[in-house]
C-alpha cells in the first residue's frame, strides 16, 4: 500500500514558470515531510523540508506548502531555471521510522 | 569530505552470481540505508542498519542480505542474482531516523542478464 502519493509523474514548464508538484499522505502519525532532487546520474539530496506544525517554508526559490486537514503538501518552485531540471521526490516519516518516499516527479524546465 | 561512496558504480552480472555492493560513510552516521530505485517506482527500502551490528528488513528485503561489522560500512549482497534484481542501487546514511537527512552515494547501476 502506498503512503505517499506524488503526482504528477512528469512536468515540463517554461523558464521563468512555477512548476508546482503534490503530495498526499494516508497516516495521520507522519510528522517529518522532506523533499529530495535528484539530478541525472546522482543520488537524491535533501532539498527542503516541512514539520507539519507550520503551513509553509521557503527556502530561496523553493516553498513547501501543507495543509494538514487535506493530508496534502506540494512543493513550488518560482522563477524555474533550466538548472532546477531533475527528478523530485517528497517524503514521509514518523518518528525514528525510515522515510516513505513517493514515486518521483520528472521536472523538466525549458530555455 | 567523501560523504557515502559506493562501490562499483556499474557491474553486469549472469543470473545466478554472486555480489557484494560496498558503501562506505565517513560523516560518523549510525543509520544506514539500501535502496534500489526503478523508473517509475521511486527509491524502495530494502535493509537499513540503525548501528553497527544491527540489522532490519525494508519493504523489498527478498534475494538481498546485508551486513553492518563496523559503522562505517554497510554491504548488501546478492546470492544468486536474478534480472529482477537489475536496477540502480542507492545506499544513504544519516546520523539518526526522524527530521535527519539521509545522505546518499551517487548509486550502482546493476545489470543481471
Amino acid at each position: 500500500q502506498q503512503q505517499v502519493k506524488q503526482s504528477p509523474q512528469s512536468l515540463i514548464v517554461q523558464k521563468g514558470g512555477i512548476p508546482i508538484i503534490n503530495c498526499a499522505y494516508e497516516n495521520t502519525a507522519f510528522d517529518y515531510f522532506p523533499w529530495y532532487q535528484q539530478f541525472p546520474g546522482k543520488g537524491p539530496a535533501l532539498l527542503i523540508a516541512i514539520r507539519p506544525d507550520v503551513s509553509e517554508k521557503k527556502e530561496g526559490r523553493f516553498t513547501i506548502s501543507f495543509n494538514k486537514s487535506a493530508k496534502q503538501f506540494s512543493l513550488h518552485i518560482m522563477d524555474s531555471q533550466p538548472g532546477d531540471s531533475a527528478t523530485y521526490f517528497c517524503a514521509a516519516s514518523k518518528g525514528d521510522d525510515k522515510i516513505i518516499f513517493g514515486k518521483g516527479t520528472r521536472l523538466h524546465i525549458l530555455p | 569530505n567523501a560523504g557515502v561512496t559506493q562501490t562499483p558504480k556499474f557491474r553486469v552480472l549472469k543470473t545466478g552470481q554472486s555480489m557484494t555492493l560496498l558503501c562506505a560513510q565517513d560523516m560518523n552516521h549510525e543509520y544506514m540505508y539500501w535502496y534500489r530505485q526503478d523508473p517509475g517506482m521511486g527509491l524502495r527500502l530494502i535493509h537499513y542498519s540503525v548501528g553497527e551490528g544491527t540489522t532490519a528488513k525494508g519493504e523489498v528485503p527478498d534475494g538481498y542480505n546485508v551486513s553492518r561489522l563496523k559503522k562505517q560500512n554497510f554491504l548488501l549482497g546478492l546470492e544468486s542474482a536474478a534480472p529482477s534484481q537489475t536496477s540502480v542501487y542507492f545506499c544513504a546514511s544519516s546520523h539518526a531516523g526522524n527530521g535527519q537527512p539521509q545522505h546518499f552515494g551517487d548509486g550502482t547501476r546493476l545489470s543481471i542478464l
